[in-house]
């Protein structure tokens, strides 16, 4: 069965340091791959998408993402965090058997000053 | 820009009475999704839509039903309140194709006292 797994439930990171959110799957074909980010009492954002090409994806915010296949994964990255980015963050797989989006159970990101 | 939208934005309603959560998209995607997710936490899939007519149940059981008669509009609906529904709903569409994204409205904040 597809799933998606977000290893970290909370990550703290100093203002202006790197980041990487991790996102594992399981899905048998080929999948597509989604991170969104919710701001707190909003509903969710798409920051960027994976379905083919490229493996490393650019996304709004100064936000990237790298497919790796051989690990089954799909981990979010960003050069130098802003306060503004505290956040929780979705990992998603797409096409499903009924096509539906399966979620992670989210990331939840501080950022100290 | 999303063109999707739910209303109320908060509601607080007592013990025992129905209420309705409206959802409505301008972007003509047949597949709509109602997900409740309390604070902080993951994403649960409650009710999803893929055209006019059709409704499907969740992953996770709700006593909350749904309608889609109409292309652009999905309303939620509980018959009878109750302390255990307070949460929040996220409506969500989602265009045809498997690499599509979803698109989210911004969240009803249901209060039950």
């Amino acid at each position: 069965a597809q799933s998606v797994t977000q290893p970290d439930i909370h990550i703290t990171v100093s203002e202006g340091a790197s980041l990487e959110l991790r996102c594992n799957y399981s899905y048998g074909a080929t999948p597509y791959l989604f991170w969104y980010v919710q701001s707190p009492g909003q509903g969710l954002q798409l920051l960027l998408k994976y379905f083919s090409g490229d493996t490393l994806v650019q996304g709004i915010k100064g936000f990237e993402a790298e497919f790796k296949r051989s690990q089954s994964s799909f981990n979010l990255r960003k050069p130098s965090v802003h306060w503004s980015d505290a956040a929780e963050y979705f990992c998603a797989v797409g096409g499903g058997s009924q096509g539906n989006l399966i979620f992670g159970k989210g990331t939840k990101l501080s950022v100290k000053p | 820009e999303a063109d999707i939208y739910q209303t109320p934005r908060y509601l607080v309603i007592g013990t025992g009475k129905k209420i309705t959560l409206e959802c409505s998209q301008t972007m003509g995607h047949d597949k709509m999704y109602w997900y409740q997710q309390d604070p902080g936490m993951e994403l649960h899939l409650i009710h999803y839509s893929y055209g006019v007519n059709s409704t499907e149940k969740g992953d996770l059981s709700s006593e909350s039903t749904v309608s889609r008669i109409r292309t652009e509009h999905f309303p939620l609906t509980l018959e009878s309140a109750r302390p255990s529904h307070t949460s929040q709903y996220l409506c969500a569409s989602r265009g045809g194709s498997a690499v599509s994204e979803a698109f989210f409205g911004q969240g009803t904040r249901l209060t039950v006292v």
